[in-house]
């Protein structure tokens, strides 16, 4: 079964400053698919960010970048330029690309590591 | 176009009473998942369908709880005769037909349930 481990409960960052969240993952499957989600006070799940397994490439959006070792399995997000409102929850998550034959085809469900609670200092 | 609507939004309720969390997928979204968030913790799977159908549901309780996706109406999360350990944060996700298994889904805000 695969897992999913964030090994930093919280973390603090000085506004404007540049933060990184690891994540670590445990998987025998060569394919998936791996999110970046905020969580705000509000309790939105919100996408941050998503990497394919099979793409080399480090993805991008805007001030979040992740780095993506998949020999080391690991799959740290960047923020860059740390604003108040990036203050939140952080969760790394893991997504199977296989799927069940079933009725209407199955699609794998995520699974999350514990989070990381970001705290940006103005 | 709405995102996907939970309701209520807090829930409480006595030890020995029924929840019912309510949900509403995205317009056009056909798979439904539930999952559940203890305090301190990441989301945990525990039921993913489709209209009038369960696929999976590995990750719910054996006991006490249930979960459908009707023809016509939300997706209700039923839990029976609920116990303090059942408070937490209930949240739904939907997702368009499969084939797109990239998607990271769009959640609800979810539902907090207390008890009490």
């Amino acid at each position: 079964a695969q897992t999913v481990t964030q090994s930093q409960p919280e973390m603090s960052v000085q506004e404007a400053e540049t933060v990184t969240l690891s994540c670590t993952y445990d998987t025998s499957e060569s394919d998936y698919y791996l999110f970046w989600y905020k969580q705000p006070p509000s309790r939105q799940m919100i996408l941050v960010i998503r990497q394919e397994a099979y793409k080399q490439q480090n993805a991008t959006e805007n001030r979040f970048s992740v780095n993506f070792q998949k020999a080391a399995k690991s799959f740290s997000l960047k923020i860059s330029d740390s604003q108040l409102g990036d203050a939140a929850m952080y969760f790394c998550a893991y997504r199977s690309t296989v799927v069940v034959v079933n009725y209407g085809g199955s699609q794998g469900n995520l699974i999350f590591g514990k989070g990381t609670k970001l705290s940006v200092k103005p | 176009n709405a995102g996907v609507m939970q309701n209520p939004r807090h829930l409480v309720r006595r030890r020995g009473q029924e929840a019912r969390l309510r949900c509403s997928p995205m317009k056009g979204h056909s798979h439904v998942y539930w999952y559940r968030q203890l305090p301190e913790e990441g989301l945990k799977f525990m039921v993913y369908l489709q209209k009038e159908n369960i696929i999976d549901e590995s990750g719910m309780p054996k006991e006490r709880f249930s979960a459908e996706f009707p023809k016509e109406g939300p997706s209700i999360l039923r839990i029976q005769q609920v116990v303090r350990g059942d408070s937490a944060a209930y949240f739904c996700a939907s997702s368009p037909l499969a084939g797109n298994i990239g998607y990271g889904y769009t959640f609800g805000s979810g539902t907090r349930l207390t008890v009490v």
